[in-house]
């Protein structure tokens, strides 16, 4: 069975552009959740969307945003890019939504200039 | 409000020496806990869980865990370590009272460098 898959793997985007994010979570799981990675801040919960809705959103502004299609793949946006913004930004699938269980996968590394 | 303290940021070891990684949390509801490892330029992959049941987790690459609710600990634990264990170890809490707020929160990380 194929894992969690992000694309692109790398990106690179200047102050004030937008970006969005792919993920595919594995076959039959329904739940993806995005995660950001940082030096700094760590591991940090972006938000979880489970059948197409926004079940748990983290402390993020309002630049961040997701949605998730039927398929369960899910994207995230981010607009109005800073220099904060650089990080490793994660996804994780699960079967459903508040599964004991994450998967991750590899992380789209987003680099703003 | 979950948290997790990791409260070593590096562990250097020798090859085939014994390691533990510790981690102490906090929260208000009963818990699940997970260690997490993570190589370099890589994703997160589970080493093992703790849902409920005994205290003792064992998982893979010869890792284990002890949950000691008291103690609100979660200690990673490895006999004898190899040079391919270095890498980057995380653990995490999730809300174990089934609520709808699942979340996994992560402490910031424990490097362990695994040295010949």
């Amino acid at each position: 069975k194929a894992g969690v898959t992000q694309t692109p793997r790398y990106l690179i985007k200047t102050r004030g552009q937008q970006v969005t994010l792919s993920c595919s979570p594995i076959s039959g799981h329904r739940s993806v959740s995005w995660y950001q990675q940082t030096p700094g801040q760590g591991l940090q919960f972006l938000f979880e969307y489970f059948s197409e809705t926004q079940r748990n959103k983290g402390n993020f502004p309002g630049r961040f945003s997701g949605r998730q299609f039927s398929n369960s793949r899910s994207e995230m946006n981010v607009s109005t890019l800073e220099l904060g913004d650089s990080a490793l930004y994660l996804c994780a699938s699960s079967r459903r939504s508040g599964a004991n269980e994450q998967f991750f996968g590899p992380g789209t590394r987003l680099t703003v200039l | 409000a979950q948290s997790v303290t990791q409260l070593d940021s590096q562990v250097p070891v020798f090859e085939e020496a014994p390691v533990e990684l510790r981690c102490n949390y906090s929260s208000s509801v009963s818990v699940y806990l997970f260690w997490y490892v993570q190589y370099p330029n890589q994703g997160l992959q589970l080493l093992l869980k703790y849902l409920s049941g005994s205290t003792l987790v064992k998982g893979i690459n010869g890792f284990e865990a002890e949950f000691n609710k008291s103690q609100t600990s979660f200690h990673l634990r490895k006999p004898s370590v190899h040079i391919s264990d270095t890498a980057e170890y995380f653990c995490a809490v999730s809300d174990g009272s089934g609520g709808s707020n699942y979340k996994l929160t992560f402490g910031k990380g424990t490097l362990l460098t695994v040295n010949p």
